[in-house]
């Protein structure tokens, strides 16, 4: 059975930095491309990061990019989201999501429970 | 880059309808097209990818079509448990992944 389990969120003040995780189990994790997506307080959907299964191609969106860093460890099953310089537009519920495929253009078809990062003084 | 606009973003129907719901893409793309179902305090459920291929355990009565530019997620029959919110998700090489506003489906 796959599953993805999301954890680092929590409260943290504007400036600083977090790191989350997901721990993946249930399939072959350096088969799969992996990507973060995010989702505001009553916000829709945001891509946010995706990293190839071999981490040879990393993609941000723009409200990422330069702040936040995507990384795998294939011997760990993990893949991780360093996020610096936080803001409070950052403020939203993380999901990690696997892809059918090795490459990041392959669909998704599973998706962690998430995990609440809240930024604020 | 890509933009999905989804329509409408609010829809009200009762138990029994044919509800629709449309993605139009800025450009003319050969992208995949994912449909899903979220509900609150959930991740989304995927039920359709391809634009028309049923994810597996996903009910008959959801169903997906288009091409190009517009994609249209169709649910026959309107059930109680499908009350929820719905986004359309553009995947591909270039942009990556794009997702559209929501949909949400309301008791009328």
């Amino acid at each position: 059975e796959v599953q993805l389990v999301e954890s680092g969120g929590g409260l943290v003040q504007p400036g600083r930095s977090l790191r989350l995780s997901c721990t993946a189990s249930g399939f072959t994790f350096d088969d799969y491309a992996m990507h973060w997506v995010r989702q505001g307080p009553g916000k829709g959907l945001e891509w946010v990061s995706g990293i190839s299964w071999n981490s040879g191609r990393k993609a941000y969106a723009d409200s990422a990019r330069g702040r936040f860093t995507i990384s795998r460890d294939n011997a760990k099953n993990s893949l991780y989201l360093q996020m610096d310089s936080l803001r409070g537009g950052d403020t939203a519920f993380y999901y990690c999501v696997k892809s059918g495929g090795p490459g990041m253009a392959a669909r998704p078809d599973f998706w962690g429970p998430g995990t609440l990062v809240t930024v604020s003084s | 880059d890509i933009q999905m606009t989804q329509s409408p973003s609010t829809l009200s129907a009762s138990v029994g309808d044919r509800v629709t719901i449309t993605c139009r893409a800025s450009q003319n793309t050969d992208s995949g097209l994912a449909w899903y179902q979220q509900k609150p305090g959930k991740a989304p459920k995927l039920l359709i990818y391809k634009a028309s291929t049923l994810e597996s355990g996903v009910p008959p009565r959801f169903s997906g079509s288009g091409s190009g530019t517009e994609f249209t997620l169709t649910i026959n029959s309107l059930q109680p448990d499908d009350f929820a919110t719905y986004y359309c998700q553009l995947y591909n090489n270039y942009s990556l992944w794009t997702f559209g506003q929501g949909t949400k489906v309301e008791i009328k």
